[in-house]
């Protein structure tokens, strides 16, 4: 079947607009994570989302990130007012949950911020 | 808090042998993974370690040492095509095991 998939691939914005990333995860997936990856460096936990429970957000940055889940399937992560600082590629990944080990990634989306 | 640390960068040789190293502090510890990650790509699941000891899968091993928050990949036969970036990571107590926290890549080159 098919994998983690994300859109946009790329996406250049102007400092201060909202941008919306979207990540459609591996079918029967019920766990989600967003990270953030900046060149060269480690993934940063943004947020994780576990069936119907409560998200975990405690790797947002500032109260500019937020994520949604819609039927437990697709999420989208929205950036408001996007700073310079914002630019990395955001990757999103899902796994097997509860426990589940192996977390699958998509492609990521690289944002810009100009 | 959690912890990672593994070198920044190791270069080899093709057809040779090459470890790398990740020590972690972390509460409540489940196990290690490693990813693979080519440069522009997705991380790619390499290996998980619950216990103690060696797991091998073709020409990739890897090992952990639970008493001493260590572990390592193990790269044997290198291949060109073995240059990208290998994470560790460890699985936790937050959120019911759920979670990984990443080091922050060993970026590996591989020289003929």
């Amino acid at each position: 079947g098919a994998g983690v998939s994300q859109s946009p691939s790329n996406k250049v914005t102007e400092k201060g607009k909202d941008v919306e990333l979207r990540c459609d995860p591996i079918s029967g997936h019920t766990a989600l994570y967003w990270y953030r990856q900046s060149l060269g460096q480690g993934l940063e936990f943004l947020i994780y989302f576990q069936g119907n429970s409560a998200p975990d957000k405690s790797g947002l940055p500032s109260d500019r990130f937020s994520a949604e889940r819609t039927g437990g399937s697709v999420s989208t992560l929205t950036i408001q007012r996007t700073q310079q600082e914002d630019s990395a590629v955001y990757l999103c990944a899902s796994s097997l949950g509860p426990s589940g080990n192996e977390q699958f990634f998509g492609p990521g989306t690289r944002l810009t911020v100009l | 808090g959690q912890s990672l640390e593994q070198p920044s960068e190791v270069t080899a040789v093709e057809g040779a042998i090459v470890q790398i190293n990740c020590t972690y502090q972390t509460s409540g510890f489940y196990g290690l993974s490693w990813y693979q990650q080519h440069d522009g790509g997705a991380p790619t699941f390499l290996s998980y370690n619950a216990l103690d000891g060696l797991e091998e899968t073709g020409r990739f091993s890897s090992f952990l040492s639970r008493s001493d928050s260590y572990g390592y990949l193990l790269l044997q036969e290198l291949q060109m095509k073995d240059s990208a970036s290998y994470f560790c990571a460890v699985r936790d107590r937050r959120n019911a095991g759920n979670m990984l926290t990443f080091g922050g890549g060993t970026r590996l080159m591989v020289k003929p």
